[in-house]
């Protein structure tokens, strides 16, 4: 069964360094998400994506964020200057079409640690 | 704008028992309602989903789940728990008014007892 991937499993830095979360959605899906969970509380919504363009985004999602598709497999979510509070749960998800098909599958997740 | 709400943080029950986990939501349109589960260490896994049709609907590892438009509730529900069923469950809600995000509840931590 097709699934979404992540890497790393497991990204330590040290505060003010930018990181890369790589996603690669299932190959046939069109509609892309990363969300955050802190400390396995609640999961947050940071950005939805869309025909190569960012759909919605939460406040959480400032200017220290940033997505892209650099090709037609990867998804991947940078933060440019990472914070302490920046340590958390990152999950990617994809839907294959929202507006036939509703239920979004998610990666196993990257857990950031910032230092 | 939607949100969701599942009022109780813990739920324990004992092996065999029906379970219930609690979800209200709150949309401006017609609601799009999912729960998903989330065993330690591992991302969420889709249990079912309500879009329209039948309020009773079912979906994976013998979990149901009952949509109620009056009392804007979409309860998980399972006849007989499992040990195994212990995780933490989210309840997910979709606004067919706002577009294609989702805002999920903060997650009930269902203890299975044996």
């Amino acid at each position: 069964e097709p699934e979404v991937t992540q890497t790393p499993s497991h990204q330590v830095t040290q505060m003010g360094q930018e990181v890369i979360l790589r996603c690669v959605p299932i190959s046939n899906h069109l509609y892309f998400y990363w969300y955050r969970q802190i400390l396995g509380q609640k999961v947050e919504f940071l950005v939805s994506f869309y025909n190569n363009e960012i759909s919605e985004k939460s406040e959480i999602f400032d200017d220290q964020f940033s997505v892209e598709r650099p090709d037609g497999s990867n998804f991947t979510l940078k933060i440019r200057s990472t914070k302490l509070e920046d340590s958390a749960m990152y999950f990617c998800a994809s839907i294959e079409d929202p507006w036939s098909s509703y239920e979004q599958y998610f990666g196993p997740g990257t857990r950031l640690t910032v230092t | 704008a939607q949100s969701v709400a599942q009022p109780e943080d813990q739920v324990n029950v004992a092996e065999g028992n029906p379970l219930t986990v609690k979800c209200t939501y709150s949309v401006s349109g017609n609601p799009y309602l999912f729960w998903y589960v989330q065993y330690p260490n591992r991302g969420l896994q889709f249990l079912l989903k309500y879009i329209t049709g039948d309020n009773l609907v079912k979906g994976s590892y013998g979990f149901e789940a009952e949509f109620n438009k009056s009392q804007t509730s979409f309860h998980l529900k399972k006849p007989s728990a499992l040990v195994s069923d212990s995780a933490l469950y989210f309840c997910a809600v979709r606004d067919d008014n706002y577009g294609q995000n989702f805002v999920f509840g903060p997650g009930t931590r269902l203890s299975v007892l044996p």
